[in-house]
This record gives C-alpha cells, structure tokens and sequence, in this order.
C-alpha cells in the first residue's frame, strides 16, 4: 500500500507566524518526499524536497522534517507571508515507478491573512 | 517564456467526442509526464515517456486514452469517447532529471469539462 495523506484540507495563520503543513505516509520504503506549491489556474511548483537518510532540510523561509519512525513529515515556513497562500501537496515516488511517478497528497490550503 | 506549455487551457465537449491536448516541455528536457487531477484531489500519474518512448502507463489510464510523443518534443494526449468522468484538469509536466530526486516542472494544465 503506498498513500501519501493531508488531513487537512485548510489552515489560516497570521502573517509573520509559523505555517506547519503536515504530511503522513504509508510506505517505509520511499526514497524521498517533495513539497510543491500550486497557486489557482496554475500548475504544482516545485518547492522544496528531502531524502528519506535525512531528517531536516532547509531552503530559506521553507523547512521540511522528517520522522521515519512516525512515517510523518511536515513544511515549516517562517514567517508566513500572504504571497505564500496557496495549495501545498506533499508527494512521494512510488516504489517501483519511474522518479516523476508521484504519489500526491490531497494537499493542504494555506491562507496567510495579513 | 521557457516554461512547460499546454494547449487548449479549456476545453468543453460533449460526451462520446473525442479530444485531443497538446504539450510543449522545456526544450531541454527529456522527459515528460502527464498526470490528472480532480477537485479535491492531488494529481494521479498516467504516462511517461523519456524522449520518444513511452516507458511507463498507470492503471488509471484505460484503453481509451492514448499518448504520444513522436519526436521526443511535443506530446499529444487523446481521449476517445469522452465520459463525464473524464472531466478534470489534465497536467504536463517535463524534466531534466539528471540523478537524484526528480523534480517536475509542470504546465498550466487542460481543463476539459465532459457534459
């Protein structure tokens, strides 16, 4: 079974506050994860990504962590900025795929409110 | 613009017709994906092809959808017999991939709406 789940559909913070985007997975074996962004009538954007050898990586506002053992991961961006609202996915390759053969989550909307 | 590009941005059709989208990658790049996605849904992976060869087909895509990629540039992708449930924003994406995790570049993306 390979899932890659966003329970949360939405979530508004405060300009200048943290956003934490949470993300759950079901198969062990995946190699990494990717974060994309997409804004209405445009496609996903790349944002950031992490191995799965690694627990943390950062990209200026933008931060993933990684726990393997809870099968968890998150995006911390700080500080939120209103441009950052928009729907984030959290993806995965499927095992036994090619590398573009993602997995999506639902994906998560996020409302920086000024 | 060097950007994935996509053509038609909309399309409505009746059921039964046939329809057919256009993608043109970032000319570098040797790969190419197409990926579907619903409302309220992430995008779900159909096809790849890496130049002209279409290496890899979900289980989603049923026999009436067909891709090509003849000259390892452009991609078409067609539907025959169009179905309601066919109706959804259909995404190219293209990529470089040079090791590593693979990051895709995505177009704007087809909308087609089946009534």
């Amino acid at each position: 079974d390979q899932q890659v789940k966003q329970n949360s559909p939405s979530l508004s913070v405060q300009e200048g506050r943290i956003s934490i985007l949470n993300c759950d997975y079901t198969n062990s074996m995946f190699d990494y994860f990717l974060w994309y962004k997409k804004y209405p009538a445009e496609g996903p954007t790349f944002l950031i990504s992490i191995s799965s050898i690694k627990d943390k990586n950062e990209d200026g506002r933008f931060t993933v962590f990684l726990n393997k053992s809870a099968k968890h991961l998150s995006l911390h961006i700080v500080p939120s900025q209103p441009g950052d609202s928009a729907v984030y996915f959290c993806a995965a390759p499927r095992e036994g795929g090619s590398q573009g053969n993602l997995i999506f989550g639902k994906g998560t909307k996020l409302s920086v409110k000024p | 613009d060097t950007g994935v590009s996509q053509d038609p941005r909309h399309k409505i059709t009746k059921r039964g017709q046939n329809v057919t989208f256009r993608c043109d990658p970032i000319s570098e790049h040797n790969r190419l994906y197409w990926y579907r996605q619903t409302l309220g849904q992430g995008p779900e992976f159909l096809t790849y092809f890496q130049n002209e060869a279409q290496l890899e087909k979900s289980r989603l895509l049923s026999d009436r959808f067909s891709a090509e990629r003849p000259k390892g540039s452009f991609s078409t992708l067609e539907i025959q017999r169009t179905e309601q449930g066919d109706s959804a924003m259909y995404l190219c994406a293209s990529s470089p991939f040079t090791g590593g995790s693979e990051k895709l570049f995505f177009g704007s993306g087809t909308q087609l709406s089946v009534l």
